[in-house]
């Protein structure tokens, strides 16, 4: 069982268009982290969310944590090719005294010109 | 500053090798984690070191394994392949210890292939 869901698993669109990704969990975390990850690289750090209700924008990209810290969303307005890649959240869990990063599986996301 | 560099970034191997792979992190940062990446189960955990100290381990069997020199490169090795350790692996440094709200910055990642 994942810990943290993500939906959907795989988007296609046309530029221009508008899409909302989620990040679930039934667990509360502290925090959450969205990451993008493009084709022969690694993940690169968009945002940390900690607070619930928090909203951070980062350009076209708007994120959202939950009032309930379980989850989390990502809205791109006006998507544009280069916003291609695989969209990752990811949250602190601990375990041994130390927090290990759990990733949910991804969002593929695709943007045709 | 330069970013997290991982060699070699492709590697063929057969089943019953072993394999390692490194990784340097970026300058100053003592805290170095892996990663396993597949279609499958996404990425997870493989292990973490900080200061030449395994501090943290995910739910991998003992063939995979790693070690930090002073320095903070990190090597990671894999004995025994088989076919389902073909996967992207990746290595993250971060400056601070504590994880709860740290920044990771990946390398590119090794793309293991075991045939």
């Amino acid at each position: 069982t994942q810990l943290l869901e993500q939906s959907p698993q795989f988007l296609s669109i046309q530029e221009g268009e508008n899409l909302t990704v989620y990040c679930n969990s039934s667990s509360v975390f502290s925090s959450l982290q969205w990451y993008r990850q493009e084709p022969g690289e690694g993940p690169v750090l968009l945002v940390t969310v900690v607070t619930g209700g928090e909203v951070k924008k980062l350009k076209r990209l708007t994120f959202q944590f939950g009032d309930a810290r379980k989850d989390s969303s990502l809205h791109i307005t006006a998507a544009q090719p280069g916003d291609t890649g695989l969209y990752l959240c990811a949250g602190p869990v601990l375990s041994g005294g130390s927090y290990i990063p759990t990733f949910g599986r991804g969002t593929s996301l695709i943007v045709h010109p | 500053k330069a970013g997290v560099t991982q060699t070699p970034r492709y590697l063929i191997k057969t089943r019953g090798q072993q394999v390692t792979l490194s990784c340097s992190p970026i300058s100053g940062h003592r805290s170095v984690s892996w990663y396993q990446q597949t279609p499958g189960q996404g990425l997870q955990f493989l292990f973490e070191y900080f200061s030449e100290t395994q501090r943290n381990k995910g739910n991998f069997p003992g063939r995979f394994s790693g070690r930090q020199f002073s320095n903070s490169r990190s090597e990671m090795n894999v004995s025994t392949l088989e076919l389902g350790d073909s996967a992207l692996y990746l290595c993250a440094s971060s400056f601070y210890r504590d994880r709860v709200i740290d920044t990771q910055y990946f390398g590119p990642g090794t793309r293991l292939t075991v045939l």
